[in-house]
């Protein structure tokens, strides 16, 4: 069975700063889609980046970016220049062959202005 | 062009009584997914439904849970029987499609369900 793992709990950085969450999974299948979304308090599961395990170029949109290392089974986020409105708990999530997301614990991303 | 639109936004319910959940999926979308949040954990699967049809519902448990999209109107999640341990925030999300594996799902805001 795919697992997922999110290590770190919370995160902080400071505005305007660049900070990288962490994500990584366990699978057999070689054809999968990795995941980012991130939940305000407001609770609406918005997606920020999504990654093919196929291709070898890294997602990027605007301000965030993925490092993505297939072999090493490794999908981190990186935010630049962060914002207050960055702050949420950003979730990883995979998906397979089966249509069903599997989804990490979360990270609760902390904005110091 | 509205999006997953779910209500109610927060359900509150005695222990023994029952729980109905409402998900409109987006214009156009066929599928329906339900996802429940526990409190400091990330979502996870309980049911998958097309029209009339329920695909998968493997990580719905076998008591007390049912859900159906009928051909018209909203898919409804239904808990009979609520318990303290049911206290979640529940998750739709539809798509387009089922497959393939790149479809995006698109979330509502949850429904957050109390059980006192």
């Amino acid at each position: 069975a795919q697992t997922v793992t999110q290590s770190q709990p919370e995160m902080s950085v400071q505005e305007a700063e660049t900070v990288t969450l962490s994500c990584t999974y366990d699978t057999s299948e070689s054809d999968y889609y990795l995941f980012w979304y991130k939940q305000p308090p407001s609770r609406q599961m918005i997606l920020v980046i999504r990654q093919e395990a196929y291709k070898q170029q890294n997602a990027t949109e605007n301000r965030f970016s993925v490092n993505f290392q297939k072999a090493a089974k490794s999908f981190s986020l990186k935010i630049s220049d962060s914002q207050l409105g960055d702050a949420a708990m950003y979730f990883c999530a995979y998906r397979g062959s089966n249509y069903q997301l599997i989804w990490g614990a979360g990270t609760k991303l902390i904005i110091k202005p | 062009n509205a999006g997953v639109m779910q209500n109610p936004r927060h359900l509150v319910r005695r222990r023994g009584q029952e729980a109905r959940l409402r998900c409109s999926p987006m214009k156009g979308h066929s599928h329906v997914y339900w996802y429940r949040q526990l409190p400091e954990e990330g979502l996870k699967f309980m049911v998958y439904l097309q029209k009339e049809n329920i695909i998968d519902e493997s990580g719905m448990p076998k008591e007390r849970f049912s859900a159906e999209f009928p051909k018209e109107g909203p898919s409804i999640l239904r808990i009979q029987q609520v318990v303290r341990g049911d206290s979640a925030a529940y998750f739709c999300a539809s798509s387009p499609s089922g497959l393939p594996l790149n479809s995006p799902l698109h979330f509502g805001n949850g429904t957050r369900l109390t059980v006192t």
